[in-house]
């Protein structure tokens, strides 16, 4: 059972950098977000998807990149690390669409926390 | 667009005390309300959540919330609490408006439980 899986749980880069968080859910899911926690900030959204080949912007997208090829996975790309992108960043997973049964209940992974030097 | 307001980020109460954390929205349509639970160095877990059925909502954990429209509030309560329940809560909205399950989140709200 397991849900919204996350890698690498930790990571630390140097500035300008580049890595991919990576993501994946077994829920059949058609929904799935990137959000990053940070300190007194709650969790804003990066980015998200509705399907397969349809990602869209969150409100925090500058520096990051997403693709998603498949249903079961949704990357999450830093092409350059900032300072800035030091965060804990969480994947999160939905049903999708306000259909009957669905409240928009959100499943998260364990995170993967970030530091960049 | 949606909007998630907790008062207080840090929250201090005695082992057995009444524990209430407040949250606060704002939306244009009749919302979805969640709240979610994270312990120390873990993921969000649902705690609860609000949809349009009852307005007293009991979740997880002996927590409950109350959805009250006139005062677009959720509050989150137990009637005691324990050394378990200190974590960080998250109040949240789902917009509805976009279709899918774009959640809006509160800044979070620090439990701290004294002995």
């Amino acid at each position: 059972n397991a849900g919204v899986t996350q890698t690498p749980k930790f990571q630390v880069l140097k500035t300008g950098q580049s890595m991919t968080l990576q993501c994946a859910q077994d829920m059949n899911h058609e929904y799935m977000s990137w959000y990053r926690q940070d300190p007194g900030m709650g969790l804003r959204l990066i980015h998200y998807s509705v399907g397969a080949g349809i990602t869209d912007q969150g409100e925090v997208p500058n520096g990051y990149n997403v693709s998603r090829s498949t249903t079961e996975d949704f990357p999450l790309r830093l092409l350059s690390a900032a300072p800035s992108q030091t965060s804990v960043y969480f994947c999160a997973s939905s049903y999708g669409g306000h259909r009957l049964g669905n409240t928009g209940e959100l499943f998260f992974g364990e995170g993967s926390r970030l530091t960049v030097l | 667009a949606q909007s998630v307001t907790q008062l207080g980020s840090h929250v201090s109460v005695s082992e057995g005390a009444l524990v209430l954390l407040r949250c606060n929205y704002s939306s244009s349509v009749p919302p979805y309300l969640f709240w979610y639970v994270q312990y120390p160095n873990q993921g969000l877990q649902l705690l609860l959540k609000y949809t349009s059925a009852a307005t007293l909502v009991k979740g997880i954990n002996g927590f409950e919330a109350e959805f009250k429209k006139s005062e677009t509030s959720f509050h989150l309560t137990k009637p005691s609490a324990h050394m378990s329940d200190a974590a960080e809560y998250f109040c949240a909205v789902s917009d509805l408006n976009s279709g899918y399950s774009t959640l809006t989140f509160g800044k979070g709200t620090m439990l701290l439980v004294s002995p």
